[in-house]
């Protein structure tokens, strides 16, 4: 069946602008996260929903990262006024519900701040 | 000290050898361990998992933990050049958004 899809699967964008990262969970997965993996580093936790609320944003580095899913589906990360510190790989994963540790991730956005 | 501790590599050993991936934590109230691999460029997908001491074994890799000495292993036999990934350990700390991941091993099977 169809894994977890994120679009763009590269983004290069100018320090200040604006940027939208998209995440198609499984179908029926009611969970949703998003991490960030910088070269080198190991996955750091953003955000989750369950459903269409998110119950921990506690790894949000800043009040220009936000997100929201609707319709129990997709999911839009977005990042605005780019700085360079943001440049990672953003991953997105879902599970079939917040009580099940096994996620399944997509294949990522490399997004690249000059 | 992070809570999970996994030394970056690189590795590099040669086909048919026996591979040992270690991750470390620090946290006894972990309790279920994960293993992923991530090729380059590409998700992290889930290998194994596991919740108690002991072995656990699937085809070619066994994934072991010893909660006495927090330590955890990901064994490959007779490795393969398609093996060659970064391998990282994962752990809820108390719920599924919790996961804290090691920062990864990176291996390479040199045909």
């Amino acid at each position: 069946g169809a894994g977890v899809s994120q679009s763009p699967s590269n983004k290069v964008t100018e320090k200040g602008k604006d940027v939208e990262l998209r995440c198609d969970p499984i179908s029926g997965h009611t969970a949703l996260y998003w991490y960030r993996q910088s070269l080198g580093q190991g996955l750091e936790f953003l955000i989750y929903f369950q459903g269409n609320s998110a119950p921990d944003k506690s790894g949000l580095p800043s009040d220009r990262f936000s997100a929201e899913r609707t319709g129990g589906s997709v999911s839009t990360l977005t990042i605005q006024r780019t700085q360079q510190e943001d440049s990672a790989v953003y991953l997105c994963a879902s599970s079939l519900d917040e009580g099940t540790y096994e996620q399944y991730f997509g294949p990522g956005t490399r997004l690249t701040v000059t | 000290q992070k809570e999970v501790e996994q030394d970056p590599g690189p590795l590099s050993v040669p086909e048919g050898a026996i591979v040992s991936l270690n991750c470390t934590y620090s946290n006894s109230a972990f309790q279920y361990f994960m293993w992923y691999r991530q090729y380059s460029r590409k998700g992290p997908e889930l290998l194994m998992y596991t919740y108690s001491s002991g072995n656990k074994e699937d085809g070619r890799f066994t994934a072991q933990v010893d909660k006495s000495s927090k330590y955890i292993s990901l064994f490959i036999r007779d490795s393969q050049p398609s093996d060659s990934a970064t391998y990282l350990c994962a752990m809820p700390r108390s719920s599924a958004s919790k996961i804290i991941f090691g920062s990864g091993t990176r291996l390479s099977i040199r045909p």
